[in-house]
């Protein structure tokens, strides 16, 4: 099976900068979300999508993040203008309806922002 | 607000000996929780779960984790560690009510030495 894909790997930005993440979830999984992980502290939830509608994005700082799943499917996350505090592993992570519990979890995109 | 305490942030330990990571949470609702591991260069992935019954659930890798209500705690155990249990450990949970929703501890990084 599949895992979470995601892209890129690594990006390295100056500050004010835009930048884009690309996340495509397991095949069939309802449920994405993107989380962000500041070094040296867990996961935080950033926002959670069912198919294409948004659950809980409480914690996405919408100033100058904002995602999108177009069609139920992949996900892109966008930071713009980008500030020194964004740089963070942003892990995507989906789950399906049999088991919403289940988080399977991407490698991540680590942002470093200079 | 909900939040997740890990008291260890880093532990070193010899293979052989046992190990106990602590986990608390504040909330005093109907709660789920979990324990997520990531291994160098790995994702993350899920560990142990407990969601209801048995208060003592055994995960993957010879580990456990013991659901203690009144004190909020969900404490991870091995008996004998070994050199590959070296990795990050995530304690989580999601409250009723809360769409799957993880909240995270901040994680804590076990070394073991051969």
């Amino acid at each position: 099976e599949a895992g979470v894909a995601q892209s890129p790997r690594y990006k390295i930005i100056e500050k004010r900068q835009s930048v884009a993440f690309w996340c495509n979830p397991i095949s069939g999984h309802a449920t994405l979300y993107w989380y962000q992980q500041i070094l040296g502290q867990g996961p935080k939830l950033l926002i959670q999508f069912q198919n294409n509608g948004v659950v809980d994005d409480s914690q996405l700082p919408k100033d100058r993040f904002s995602a999108e799943r177009l069609k139920g499917v992949d996900s892109t996350l966008k930071i713009q203008p980008a500030k020194l505090e964004d740089s963070a592993v942003y892990l995507c992570a989906s789950s399906s309806p049999g088991t919403p519990e289940k988080l399977f979890f991407g490698s991540g995109t680590q942002l470093s922002v200079l | 607000a909900q939040s997740v305490s890990q008291h260890n942030h880093h532990v070193i330990l010899s293979e052989a000996a046992s190990l106990e990571l602590g986990c608390n949470y504040s909330y005093g609702g109907t709660v789920n929780l979990f324990w997520y591991v990531q291994y160098p260069g790995q994702h993350l992935q899920l560990l142990l779960k407990y969601f209801s019954g048995d208060p003592l659930v055994k995960g993957i890798k010879g580990f456990e984790a013991e659901f203690i209500k009144s004190k909020f705690s969900f404490n991870l155990r091995k008996p004998s560690v070994q050199w590959s249990d070296t990795a990050e450990y995530f304690c989580a949970v999601s409250f009723s009510g809360g769409y799957n929703k993880l909240i995270f501890g901040a994680g804590t990084r076990l070394a073991v030495h051969p």
